[in-house]
């Protein structure tokens, strides 16, 4: 069975342009999970999804942060404009649902230059 | 605000001894508890899960709940070196039913 897949791995861009990850859950998993992780730090939650209904993004910089879950299969999480202080690991995870274990991606390291 | 705490170490062990790894969560109603481990430079990796007081066991891994003290804790049992990682405590903290993230405990596993 494949597992979370995420892209790209690494990303670098220049601060103020935009940049978008990736992600394709565990097939039948209708939670998914974007985290950021700092160096470290444990993940903190930017928004999860049941299914295509993001139910938790209070803590997601709505101001310069989107996602979307289309068809509540894959997810897309956008930055425009990146600033220097988003260079971190964007995570990735689903789970059948929110009290069930969650299985993370890759990740994609951004740097924000 | 709802939180889970674990100690960020570093707790070094010798090889072969049990290494306990500790964690407290702040909401009385949490249902479900993950253990993590986290090689530096990669993605966390699923351990243990645990639902219910008591002892569950894994190999060599041992989680132990106790929903009372809302302390939930990770034994290694024969502890190696190739164990030496960042363990992640996580929970879905009552009512945010959100998968919530300790800072988590850098464990050195001296040869």
């Amino acid at each position: 069975e494949a597992g979370v897949v995420q892209s790209p791995r690494y990303k670098i861009i220049e601060k103020k342009q935009p940049v978008a990850f990736w992600c394709n859950p565990i097939s039948g998993h209708n939670t998914l999970y974007w985290y950021l992780q700092n160096l470290g730090q444990g993940p903190e939650l930017l928004i999860r999804y049941e299914n295509e209904e993001a139910v938790d993004d209070s803590q997601l910089p709505k101001d310069r942060f989107s996602a979307e879950r289309l068809k509540g299969v894959d997810s897309t999480l956008k930055i425009q404009p990146a600033e220097l202080g988003d260079s971190a690991v964007y995570l990735c995870a689903s789970s059948l649902d929110s009290t069930t274990e969650a299985f993370f991606g890759q990740g994609t390291r951004l740097t924000v230059v | 605000q709802k939180e889970v705490e674990q100690n960020s170490g570093p707790l070094s062990v010798p090889e072969g001894a049990i290494a306990s790894l500790n964690c407290t969560y702040s909401d009385r109603g949490s249902q479900s508890f993950f253990w993590y481990r986290q090689y530096s430079g990669k993605s966390p990796e699923l351990i243990m899960s645990i639902y219910s007081n008591g002892d569950k066991e894994d190999g060599r891994f041992t989680a132990q709940l106790n929903k009372a003290s809302q302390y939930v804790s990770l034994l290694i049992r024969d502890s190696q070196p190739s164990d030496s990682a960042t363990y992640l405590c996580a929970s879905d903290l009552s009512g945010y039913s959100t998968l919530t993230f300790g800072k988590g405990t850098m464990l050195l596993v001296s040869p």
